[in-house]
């Protein structure tokens, strides 16, 4: 059964980047799409991005110019970037698997954008 | 994007009711529709993927229906676990989008 687990800083200043990486367990990160998405305090998912395990990458297109998603195959693994952040950007995080609908998800970590 | 409403906003049930909700697109998705559930302080649950296909695990009190441009998710008979915010998400084209969700609560 995969299990994924997000990780990172929990309080990021603004205007730094905020960095978490998404560890997946129990069956191979190839040959599949995994996604970051995010979900302010009572407000619905939105999604950020989405990465395929040879590397080629998917990205909303208001977050576009700030984000970038990577992977490691080697660590089972893949990470997201976001640039200059603001308090608009204080959310929970959460990875997931999948090309379309996503099956698996993180616990997810939440993540607040404050000096 | 393509955006996704949901209605209603909140849902008030009793538990055995049968509940529904329901999910517009702004444009055609064809059956590129799924629907999660989510409780508090947890990651949503997929529990149906291209319209109506029950997700491995899911109760067969779910069930979702509908193509093109509206589409539901039918819960035959709620369950206290079923207490929860439903949303619905697209993947017709490479932007996924969430609907804004419907909060089932206690009557």
């Amino acid at each position: 059964q995969v299990q994924l687990q997000e990780s990172g800083p929990g309080l990021v200043k603004p205007s730094e980047t905020l960095s978490l990486t998404c560890i997946v367990s129990g069956d191979s990160i190839s040959g599949d799409f995994w996604n970051w998405i995010r979900q302010p305090a009572g407000k619905g998912p939105e999604w950020i991005g989405r990465i395929f395990s040879s590397g080629s990458t998917d990205y909303s297109s208001s977050l576009k110019s700030r984000v970038t998603i990577s992977v490691d195959t080697s660590k089972n693994q893949f990470s997201l970037n976001l640039t200059s952040v603001t308090a608009a950007d204080t959310a929970v995080y959460f990875c997931a698997r999948g090309g379309g609908s996503l099956d698996r998800w993180g616990q997810g970590t939440l993540v607040t954008v404050s000096s | 994007d393509i955006q996704m409403t949901q209605s209603p906003s909140t849902l008030s049930a009793s538990v055995g009711d049968r509940v529904t909700i329901t999910c517009r697109a702004s444009q055609s998705i064809n059956t590129w529709l799924a629907w999660y559930q989510q409780r508090p302080g947890k990651a949503p649950k997929l529990l149906i993927y291209k319209a109506s296909t029950l997700e491995s695990g899911v109760p067969l009190r779910f069930s979702g229906s509908g193509s093109g441009t509206e589409f539901t998710l039918t819960i035959s008979s709620l369950h206290p676990d079923d207490f929860a915010t439903y949303y619905c998400q697209q993947y017709n084209d490479y932007v996924p989008v969430f609907g804004q969700g419907t909060k089932v609560d206690i009557k």
